[in-house]
């Protein structure tokens, strides 16, 4: 199915350092969600983004909705070993409905 | 409160047995959703119901895959004559209304099909 490109793949940083990701699609969201997953667990919702240059905080956690509504950026600061995980970018390609294409995940490991 | 609730969380069969996958919302969520997440990757849209009614099934890969939630609640998700191909991570999502984005999902079903 169709899929999301997110960037990086993955990350090795040390605590403490800031986390930039990304999500681009070549398509128009309407809506854009980032979510964390943990090893066994499913999805959970960070931060939820509704229009054009939207910017949204959540704790440690910001967002962005880009300009063009073909992408999406995630940061995270002041990293935890807690912020291991792997984070996905979800889009609604089509106003009215709730089909969300997700992305390709970043892998984000810290290390104390 | 409880959250999203899947059984079996295993579940391993035989190719071209049927199998289903039972999804317990959130209590009151009116909107339910399917996703197939293969291993290493992001969740797959399968299809979504608001309250019973099945909105969107474009994302059921083909006629051996169906669903239902026949009271606004518990939904089944059933493979028909199982194919190995179809062994994924099967997960379920609901949102309250006027929060249909906010999808929170259910520790999943994970199916081997030998």
């Amino acid at each position: 199915g169709q899929q999301l490109n997110q960037s990086p793949q993955s990350m090795f940083i040390q605590e403490g350092e800031d986390v930039s990701m990304n999500c681009t699609s070549s398509s128009i969201f309407n809506t854009w969600l980032w979510y964390k997953q943990e090893p066994g667990e499913g999805p959970v919702l960070l931060i939820a983004l509704y229009k054009a240059g939207e910017l949204t905080s959540n704790g440690r956690l910001t967002a962005q909705f880009g300009i063009t509504r073909k992408d999406s950026f995630l940061n995270i600061s002041a990293s935890i070993p807690s912020d291991v995980g792997i984070y996905f970018c979800a889009g609604q390609l089509t106003s009215g409905t709730y089909k969300y294409i997700f992305g390709t995940g970043t892998r984000l490991k810290v290390l104390a | 409160g409880a959250g999203v609730s899947q059984s079996p969380r295993y579940k391993v069969t035989k190719r071209g047995q049927d199998v289903a996958l039972r999804c317990d919302p959130i209590s009151g969520h009116v909107s339910l959703y399917w996703y197939r997440q293969a291993l290493g990757q992001g969740p797959e849209f399968l299809t979504y119901f608001n309250y019973e009614a099945q909105q969107d099934k474009s994302g059921l890969p083909n006629d051996r895959f169906s669903a239902e939630r026949p009271e606004g609640s518990i939904s089944t998700l059933t493979i028909q004559r199982t194919e190995q191909r179809d062994s994924a991570m099967y997960r379920c999502a609901s949102s309250a209304l006027d929060r249909e984005h906010e999808q929170y999902f259910g520790p999943g079903t994970r199916l081997t099909v030998t």
